[in-house]
């Protein structure tokens, strides 16, 4: 069965450092998304990404924070000057179509730690 | 803003005991409704879903039902196994949101002891 995989699995980085956090969605997918856990906090939306191009995204997803499609597989979240507040789980979804019926289909995450 | 509460956990059951996890929505319109699971390790999966109101979602045993008068999404299942522990989510989709964002729930553990 299909699914979207991550990499890595664990990212450990340095405050001021740059990150690249990598997600392979289901082939035939045309939407895809990044989401945040923080600790002991809710999931939280970040992006989301159609057409090669960003459809949506929060407040949380400021100038430190790009996304990318690169070769037609891969979908990339880059922050650039890492914080130490941006420890969390990352979350890669895609999804057939967008709507609010549709399911997006999730990656195991990314836990990025930043020291 | 649109928003999802869901009980506080862990909620620690005996194997085929009965389970609820409340779940209440705040949003305008007409947003859907979901639970996702979490398994060790893995990533969140869609369990069931339901698309307006009085909808019933199930899956697996589970099941939850659409109530627009108490703005509510509660999960249920009348024999838990110890392989449904895991963290559940509760999460709505919005209407005005053409990309189909989740607002989730802070996520609910539950522990099935056998």
């Amino acid at each position: 069965e299909p699914e979207v995989t991550q990499t890595p699995s664990h990212q450990v980085t340095q405050m001021g450092q740059e990150v690249i956090l990598r997600c392979v969605p289901i082939s035939n997918h045309l939407y895809f998304y990044w989401y945040r856990q923080i600790l002991g906090q809710k999931v939280e939306f970040l992006v989301s990404f159609y057409n090669n191009e960003i459809s949506e995204k929060s407040e949380i997803f400021d100038d430190q924070f790009s996304v990318e499609r690169p070769d037609g597989s891969n979908f990339t979240l880059k922050i650039r000057s890492t914080k130490l507040e941006d420890s969390a789980m990352y979350f890669c979804a895609s999804s057939p179509l967008g709507g609010r019926s549709h399911e997006q289909y999730f990656g195991p995450g990314t836990r990025l730690t930043v020291t | 803003g649109d928003s999802v509460t869901q009980m506080e956990g862990p909620v620690t059951l005996s194997e085929e005991a009965f389970l609820t996890i409340n779940c209440t929505y705040t949003a305008t319109g007409y947003p859907s409704l979901f639970w996702y699971v979490q398994y060790p390790g893995e990533g969140l999966q869609l369990l069931l879903k339901a698309t307006k109101a009085d909808d019933k979602g199930s899956n697996k045993g589970f099941e939850a039902t659409y109530r627009k008068e108490t703005t509510s999404f509660h999960l249920e299942k009348g024999s838990v196994q110890v392989s449904d522990s895991a963290v559940y989510f509760c999460a709505l989709s919005h209407g005005s949101s053409n990309t189909g964002k989740l607002i989730f729930g802070q996520g609910t553990t539950l522990q099935v002891k056998p």
